[in-house]
């Protein structure tokens, strides 16, 4: 079965960056979508930005260009999201995803989650 | 870009009420909406994907329903295990979530 599963929770100083993980099995990882969201606790799911693992091309929110960074790692399949200048804004729980795909189509909606990375940003 | 809009934020209902929540998005979705339970200190779960198509292993207590800008989810007889914030996820033009609906028992 389609499984993701993250890196632990980060502890970050202002002005750093980091790196989080999602590594999967269960699926053809190249031949796949990874998407990425940021939660702060109790509030609204935002969209980050996706990568396609087969060729590592991405789209980004507007909001997190120059924020984050996706790639891939197909020979682990592995997703991978840097966050660089960290500040305290960036405090949050941050999921990837994969949407559901019946083998032949990619669809709007996300089957599949990680558990979630807690990144907390403070000095 | 189109907003999606939950209410109410704050639902408190008993168990085996008729539960009903409602998502509005500013524009016309085209049908592109998923519902999403999620529990606290979990990743969502999606319920509902294309407006009523009920996920594989949700109970069908679960139902969705709407079209155009107007959405809702309805759980027909509360359990105590659907204690949870609820929230919409529209797919065309892109990916945005609503604010959530937050269930609890009254």
């Amino acid at each position: 079965q389609v499984n993701l599963q993250q890196s632990g929770a980060e502890l970050v100083k202002p002005g750093a960056s980091v790196k989080l993980s999602c590594k999967t099995s269960g699926y053809t990882f190249s031949s796949s979508y990874m998407t990425w969201f940021k939660q702060i606790p109790g509030q609204n799911i935002e969209w980050i930005g996706m990568i396609y693992a087969g060729d590592g091309k991405t789209g980004y929110n507007q909001k997190f260009k120059g924020k984050a960074t996706l790639t891939v790692d197909t020979s682990s399949s592995t997703a991978f999201m840097d966050l660089s200048s960290l500040t305290t804004e960036d405090s949050a729980v941050y999921f990837c995803a994969r949407r559901y795909s019946d083998g032949t189509h990619f669809y709007g909606w996300f089957a599949y989650w990680g558990q979630g990375t807690l990144v907390t940003v403070s000095s | 870009d189109i907003q999606m809009t939950q209410s109410p934020s704050l639902l408190s209902a008993s168990v085996g009420d008729r539960v009903t929540l409602s998502c509005k998005a500013s524009r016309n979705i085209y049908n592109s909406l998923a519902w999403y339970q999620q529990k606290l200190g979990e990743a969502p779960k999606v319920l509902i994907y294309d407006v009523s198509s009920l996920r594989t292993g949700i109970p069908s207590r679960f139902s969705g329903s709407g079209s155009g800008t107007d959405y809702t989810l309805t759980i027909s007889s509360l359990q105590p295990e659907d204690v949870a914030t609820y929230f919409c996820q529209k797919y065309y033009s892109g990916y945005t979530f609503g604010a959530g609906t937050k269930l609890e028992l009254k």
